[in-house]
């Protein structure tokens, strides 16, 4: 399985962009891409998964480059409500006996001042 | 409906009690999940459960028991356990195990005492 690597904590201000990058070194043809967010006593909410070049929803953008290596999400104009863990996972979605296994890293806590 | 309901959402149990928890989902997902998580650390992976058969288990120790009655619930039968296992249990569901985006119940936080 592709182990993850982020920074562990970082820290911003309301209406500014944040982009926080994810190492995975050593990730599979079959595997995906997939940022959560997390709350303090809540269970992690799915943010965007992708696969390659760049997708984007309603709250946030993800940025893969070709070597599929690294990941940056990106949040938009932050307010204090997106002050979370952020999680990226990257999961195979092959039909391996690694299928399933959505193992999470250490996270990276984000802290957004006034 | 896209909620996973997790009960008891407390539940304070002693060393040598049997206890469960339960998880439900309505949304017709084939994969069900148990995560264990401790204080600032990420969700560890317990069990996976793909069409109601257990899949993947984390080397779990048996003292944690994971049932998939039917789709729509997940049970997980305590037995046994330590002070150590005093965590926020977290049941999530996926259409199926290829599908990546997981839904997550809000918790049961456990203490055993």
């Amino acid at each position: 399985l592709a182990k993850t690597t982020q920074p562990i904590s970082m820290d911003s201000y309301e209406g500014q962009e944040v982009n926080i990058t994810c190492s995975h070194n050593n990730i599979a043809t079959n595997d995906y891409i997939t940022w959560y967010q997390q709350f303090p006593s809540q269970g992690p909410r799915f943010i965007i998964q992708g696969y390659k070049t760049k997708v984007t929803n309603e709250v946030a953008s993800l940025f893969i480059p070709a070597d599929r290596k690294s990941s940056t999400l990106s949040l938009p104009r932050v307010s204090l409500s997106d002050t979370a863990v952020y999680y990226c996972l990257v999961g195979d979605i092959a039909g391996s006996s690694n299928t399933g296994k959505l193992i999470f890293g250490q996270g990276t806590t984000l802290q957004v001042k006034p | 409906d896209t909620e996973v309901t997790q009960t008891p959402k407390h539940l304070v149990m002693g060393m040598t009690n049997k206890k469960s928890l339960k998880c439900e989902q309505h949304m017709g997902h084939r994969a069900m999940y148990w995560y264990k998580q401790k204080a600032k650390k990420p969700p560890e992976l317990m069990f996976v459960y793909s069409y109601e058969k257990l899949s993947i288990n984390e080397s779990v120790p048996s003292r944690f028991s994971p049932e998939c009655p039917n789709s729509s619930l997940l049970n997980l039968h305590l037995h046994a356990l330590q002070p150590e296992d005093s965590a926020l249990y977290l049941c999530a569901s996926s259409q199926d195990v290829r599908n990546t985006e997981a839904f997550f119940g809000q918790g049961t936080r456990l203490t055993v005492v």
